[in-house]
C-alpha cells in the first residue's frame, strides 16, 4: 500500500538537544511538507519542498531545518532554537506542486521537550 | 495567519442525524478544500471546491462554497459513530504548493 509513513510516533526529548523526525512516501509524489499542529489548533506549514534538493520556508520555519536528498524523504530537524517544540508534527505530500493537489498525510509524531 | 475558520467549534449530534459545519475565510481564494482527523492521526482529504463551483457531492457528503459571503459549509447526511472526528477547512489563495491555509477545526461527536 502506498503512502506516507513517520516515525517515531512519540518521542521525549530533553530541551536544549536536537531531534530529527522522520517522513518516507512511496506515493511517487513530487511536494512534501511539514505542518506543527497545536491543542485546538489548525495545522502551521513550518517547510515544505517541491523537488529534490530544493526546500522553502513555510510560516514557522525558524527553529526547524530540513533536507530533501532523495524525492522519498524529507526529515525534519528540531533544533535546540525552537523556542516551544513541544507539538504533534505531520507530514504530508502531494502529486504535484500547485494548491489544487489534495496533501496526503502521515500519522504524525508527538514530541515532548522537557 | 489563519484565513478560514470553523464554525461551530465542537458539535454534538445523535447518530442518524445531518451535521453540518460552516467555514469562513477573508480573501478570495483559489479553491477549498475539507480534511477529517481521527484523534491522534494525520489528516485525510475529503473534498476540493474550486472558486467557480457553488456545490459538490461526495457519498454522504455535500460541500457548497459561496464566495460572495466567502464561506463554505460541509454537509455529512445520515451521520454514523465512524464520523466521530475533527473536521478541517483549508483555503488555497495562491497557486503554489505553499497555499494551503489550514482553519482550527470543528470537533464533531456522533453519540450512539
Amino acid at each position: 500500500d502506498g503512502g506516507i509513513t513517520q516515525s517515531p510516533k512519540y518521542l521525549f526529548r530533553k530541551e536544549g538537544q536536537n531531534v530529527t523526525l522522520s517522513c518516507e512516501q512511496n506515493l511517487n509524489h513530487d511536494a512534501m511538507y511539514w505542518y506543527r499542529q497545536d491543542p485546538g489548533q489548525g495545522l502551521r506549514l513550518i517547510y515544505y519542498s517541491q523537488i529534490v534538493n530544493d526546500f522553502q520556508k513555510g510560516d514557522i520555519a525558524e527553529g526547524y531545518s530540513v533536507s530533501r536528498e532523495k524525492k522519498e524523504s524529507f526529515p525534519l530537524t528540531v533544533t535546540s532554537a525552537q523556542k516551544n517544540p513541544t507539538a504533534f508534527y505531520l507530514c504530508a505530500s502531494s502529486i504535484a506542486t500547485t494548491s489544487a493537489s489534495p496533501l496526503h498525510f502521515g500519522n504524525g509524531t508527538r514530541l515532548t521537550v522537557t | 495567519s489563519q484565513q478560514g475558520e470553523e464554525d461551530p467549534q465542537a458539535l454534538s449530534i445523535q447518530e442518524g442525524e445531518n451535521a453540518t459545519m460552516n467555514c469562513s475565510y477573508k480573501t478570495s481564494i483559489n479553491n477549498l478544500q475539507w480534511y477529517r482527523q481521527n484523534s491522534g492521526r494525520g489528516l485525510v482529504h475529503l473534498i476540493l471546491i474550486r472558486s467557480n463551483e457553488r456545490e459538490k457531492h461526495s457519498g454522504r457528503l455535500r460541500v457548497t462554497l459561496d464566495t460572495s459571503k466567502k464561506s463554505s459549509s460541509l454537509l455529512i447526511t445520515a451521520s454514523r459513530a465512524a464520523d466521530t472526528a475533527s473536521y478541517f477547512c483549508a483555503t488555497a489563495s495562491g497557486g503554489g504548493a505553499d497555499g494551503l491555509t489550514f482553519g482550527k477545526g470543528t470537533h464533531l461527536i456522533i453519540q450512539p
